[in-house]
């Protein structure tokens, strides 16, 4: 079975910390995604990568960045966390369009 | 631009009250369109893919079809374990490997 691997499930940051969440897959998959889902507002793309050492912004990347230095690696990287960043983060890996998630970080922020 | 909106927001169900919810698409050029299910605190779990108008799949209690403007998503005698939120997803030409995701339709199926 495909899998996908985030390393923490609930995760606690003061502000101002650099918080780094790393995403695992284990399929070979070439694209990779990072989405944070926030209650009314949906799914929402950050960042995400077509390829080692290739990353594309999504729609709200202001505070983030991202990197995959292996391709079955892709970490994203909030360079100072703030409160409005607290969320749940979705890490998701893809093949024929279908998505393949991550269980998902829930950040909280103090 | 395309755009997925999901009907109804939220939708309560006696056990075995069959029903369905509606997925509204507008891309261009369908590639595919995807359905998942989403328990709290949980990351969404795939369910079906549909690739083209009149197509249908089936799992379980679940069915889902395909016109060229929306997708429904059919529960038939929901058992409280079908409670979940439910999102749709679509695929198209122009937005190479991007999915859009719907809102989402919250169900819950009570005993």
């Amino acid at each position: 079975d495909v899998k996908v691997t985030q390393s923490s499930r609930y995760l606690v940051k003061r502000t101002g910390e650099k918080v780094f969440l790393e995403c695992v897959q284990d399929m070979d998959h070439e694209n990779m995604f990072w989405y944070r889902q926030d209650p009314g507002l949906g799914l929402r793309l950050i960042y995400f990568s077509y390829d080692v050492k290739m990353k594309e912004k999504g729609d709200i990347p202001e505070g983030y960045s991202v990197s995959r230095e292996k391709k079955e690696r892709f970490s994203l990287i909030l360079e100072s966390a703030s409160t409005n960043q607290t969320s749940m983060y979705l890490c998701a890996s893809q093949v024929r369009g279908g998505y393949t998630f991550g269980s998902g970080t829930r950040l909280t922020v103090v | 631009e395309d755009q997925v909106t999901q009907s109804p927001e939220a939708l309560r169900l006696q056990e075995g009250e069959s029903s369905s919810l509606n997925c509204s698409y507008t891309v261009s050029g369908l590639r595919g369109l995807f359905w998942y299910r989403q328990d709290p605190g949980k990351g969404p779990e795939f369910l079906f893919t549909l690739y083209s108008a009149g197509e249908e799949k089936e799992k379980e209690r679940l069915k889902a079809t395909l016109t060229k403007k929306e997708s429904f998503l059919h529960i038939t005698a929901p058992k409280p374990e079908d409670s979940a939120t439910y999102l749709c997803a679509v695929w198209g030409e122009t937005s190479y490997d991007k999915v859009i995701f719907g809102p989402g339709t919250s169900l819950s199926v009570i005993p």
